[in-house]
């Protein structure tokens, strides 16, 4: 089945470690995307790629990393220098196109605490 | 800056009854998207709508854009348990006349469904 992976679920840290959160997609999207979701707010995206060996920041990149080596992996890593990363990380792909609005399709999620 | 705002933030209906929760937009809605999330999971994408007066349904839930595109509405009939979770509206952040591909959430509305 074609799909979105994130691993671990759940995954706990201590403060001042980098920690890095793995998305896979066999979807052949072009587009990957990265959101971070907290307690009673909608999602906000934190880094985009819509090619290989190229990406964006979004709107809350700041102490945030992540690569894209190939077309399929695009692992974020959190940083020490972000300061409240406690949060559920989303990954999203979706195909590219300049004709129409495309649909994002979502991973299950992971759930990051860091004390 | 685009901004959504869904209403309302919380709802809790009896089974049987119907629902609306709608998503304004500060500005013209490029693309509109409805998504649902169980709580600690992933997204669901529910529909897509693009043109002004668009309407599109999906087993029991129908949603609606409106003309001037900066509102729109979902509409759930006769509620079930299995309907309840997150219901968030997202839309394409647009960069001058071309897609981008990012999306900007709403907060989301939870549902509640009584048996």
């Amino acid at each position: 089945d074609g799909g979105i992976t994130q691993s671990p679920k759940y995954l706990f840290r201590k403060e001042g470690q980098n920690v890095t959160l793995s998305c896979e997609q066999n979807l052949n999207h072009d587009a990957m995307y990265w959101y971070r979701q907290d307690p009673g707010q909608g999602l906000r995206l934190i880094y985009y790629s819509q090619i290989v060996n190229d990406f964006q920041k979004g709107d809350i990149a700041e102490g945030y990393s992540v690569s894209r080596e190939k077309k399929e992996s695009f692992p974020l890593t959190v940083t020490s220098a972000q300061k409240n990363p406690t949060a559920f990380y989303l990954c999203a792909s979706s195909i590219v196109g300049f004709r129409s609005p495309y649909e994002q399709y979502f991973g299950p999620g992971t759930r990051l605490t860091v004390t | 800056s685009q901004e959504l705002e869904q209403s309302p933030q919380s709802l809790i209906v009896q089974e049987g009854k119907n629902l609306t929760i709608n998503c304004t937009s500060s500005k013209t809605l490029y693309g509109l998207y409805w998504y649902k999330q169980k709580y600690g999971e992933g997204l669901i994408f529910l529909m897509m709508l693009q043109k002004g007066g668009e309407e599109k349904s999906h087993e029991k839930i129908t949603a609606k854009l409106d003309e001037k595109k900066q509102q729109s509405s979902l509409h759930i009939t006769a509620s079930q348990p299995s309907h309840a979770g997150i219901y968030l509206c997202g839309a394409d952040k647009l960069a001058g006349s071309s897609n981008t591909g990012k999306l900007i959430f709403g907060q989301g509305t939870t549902l509640q469904v009584k048996p």
